[in-house]
């Protein structure tokens, strides 16, 4: 049964960087064929897509108003990825999601990690 | 970007009868080659993630309970909860995965009555 997990700071500092791993248990990211994402929401944006990207050497693809800050990465020894987001500021708050997508882009978001909140602040 | 656009922002209904919310793209989400609409709606109930129940438009999730439809083409979809039941009480969001970003709309709270 899959299930994700997300890790990191809770809070952040005004212009410092935001790192969150979503650790996945119950399937096998290197076996498997599914693109992985992440989403935030926040009282202010609502729900917003950050990004997605699969785990077999293929770049992810990121939504514009954060591609100049956000990188996504993973590791497959671990059976993890993980979101970076330099530089934030107190719009970053909000709660981030991991999620499990489909097997062909472009695809919605199958399942969700149960969520963290980050606040940026001093 | 595409901008979606639910109506109405809430809405309560007694339980057993039907509810309706729409959303609206501001750009066609249809992708001709497949023939398939890139919509997708969630239900967010408090303090728990969105949970995924129709995707392309019509398709139901697995384990989605077939009182929940969806409708549409174009730029216009519908999420219908064909006999309301009290565990339906959350907020609805609709998605275009179509084109980057995937955005989602501003969400409508179902109450029951």
């Amino acid at each position: 049964q899959l299930q994700l997990q997300e890790s990191g700071p809770r809070l952040v500092r005004p212009s410092e960087t935001l790192s969150l791993t979503c650790n996945v248990s119950g399937v096998s990211i290197g076996d498997t064929s599914f693109y992985w994402g992440w989403v935030r929401q926040s009282p202010g944006k609502g729900l917003e897509w950050i990004g997605t990207f699969y785990s077999y050497n293929e770049s992810p693809t990121y939504n514009p108003s954060l591609s100049s800050r956000v990188t996504i990465s993973v590791d497959a020894s671990k059976n993890q990825f993980s979101l970076r987001l330099i530089s934030v500021t107190a719009a970053d708050s909000a709660i981030y999601y991991c999620a499990r997508q489909g097997v062909v882009l472009p695809t919605p978001l199958h399942f969700w990690s149960q969520g963290t909140l980050v606040t940026v602040s001093s | 970007d595409i901008v979606m656009t639910q109506s109405p922002d809430s809405l309560a209904v007694s339980l057993g009868e039907r509810a309706t919310i729409n959303c609206k793209s501001s750009q066609s989400v249809f992708f001709a080659s497949n023939n398939k609409h890139y919509l997708a709606w969630y239900q967010q109930k408090p303090g728990q993630p969105p949970k995924l129940l129709i995707y392309w438009a019509s398709n139901r999730e697995l384990g989605v309970p077939d009182r929940f439809s969806g409708s549409g083409s174009g730029t216009d979809f519908t999420l219908t909860i064909s006999s309301l039941q009290a565990e339906d009480a959350a907020i609805y969001y609709c998605q275009q995965f179509y084109k980057v970003p995937h955005t989602f709309g501003q969400g409508t709270i179902l109450e029951i009555k």
